[in-house]
């Protein structure tokens, strides 16, 4: 079973912080997602990793950045956090194969102060 | 046109009921396609992928119709513990990026 795991269930920053989310897998997949849930908004794409060193820009990419130094490690950083990122985080890493699902973190619950 | 349609809910049904979600998707490329149940406040878990002649799982049925880009779940003999958010997913292709519904509330009671 693919094992992702998130740093933090919960996390509470205030206005103006800079955050790190991590997110480790187990499998040494080459991708790796986060995503960010909102109601109403249902889950949106940061951004996304398909080797170490590299990145793709995903649907709000906007005041998030990420990093990728090792192949189980995918962190997102949110350079000064403001209220309209208190979120639901998500990490995930697919299978290997176009047709293969994705397996999600428990996910950061971001409360921004 | 959103990409992935889903009717919101809630569905609002007995223990024992059967139930059918529908989802619609945009782009005609699209190359694979799944279920996931989410619960309150937790992530997102694989319930089946669906396939093109369709694929059953105990009481879960998927269907998918191409022509018409339309996939539907059929849950049977409705459980409490069925109670949820079902997202339907699919896959464009190329690193595996994801399109998510925004999801369909499911209400079991007894």
């Amino acid at each position: 079973d693919v094992k992702v795991t998130q740093s933090s269930r919960y996390l509470v920053k205030r206005t103006g912080e800079k955050v790190f989310l991590e997110c480790v897998q187990d499998m040494d997949h080459e991708n790796m997602f986060w995503y960010r849930q909102d109601p109403g908004l249902g889950l949106r794409l940061i951004y996304f990793s398909y080797d170490v060193k590299m990145k793709e820009k995903g649907d709000i990419p906007e005041g998030y950045s990420v990093s990728r130094e090792k192949k189980e490690r995918f962190s997102l950083i949110l350079e000064s956090a403001s209220t309209n990122q208190t979120s639901m985080y998500l990490c995930a890493t697919p299978g290997e194969g176009t047709d293969q699902p994705q397996h999600f973190g428990d996910g950061t619950r971001l409360s921004i102060l | 046109r959103k990409e992935v349609e889903q009717d919101p809910g809630p569905f609002n049904v007995p223990e024992g009921a059967t139930v059918a979600f529908n989802c619609t998707y945009s782009n005609s490329a699209s190359q694979s396609f799944f279920w996931y149940r989410q619960d309150c406040r937790k992530e997102p878990k694989l319930l089946m992928s669906v396939y093109s002649s369709g694929n059953e799982d105990g009481r879960f049925t998927a269907q998918l119709n191409r022509a018409s880009q339309y996939i539907s779940l059929l849950i049977r003999d409705s459980k409490l513990s069925d109670s949820a958010t079902y997202l339907c997913v699919v896959n464009i292709g190329g690193y595996s990026t994801l399109t998510f519904g925004k999801g369909t509330m499911l209400l079991v009671s007894p």
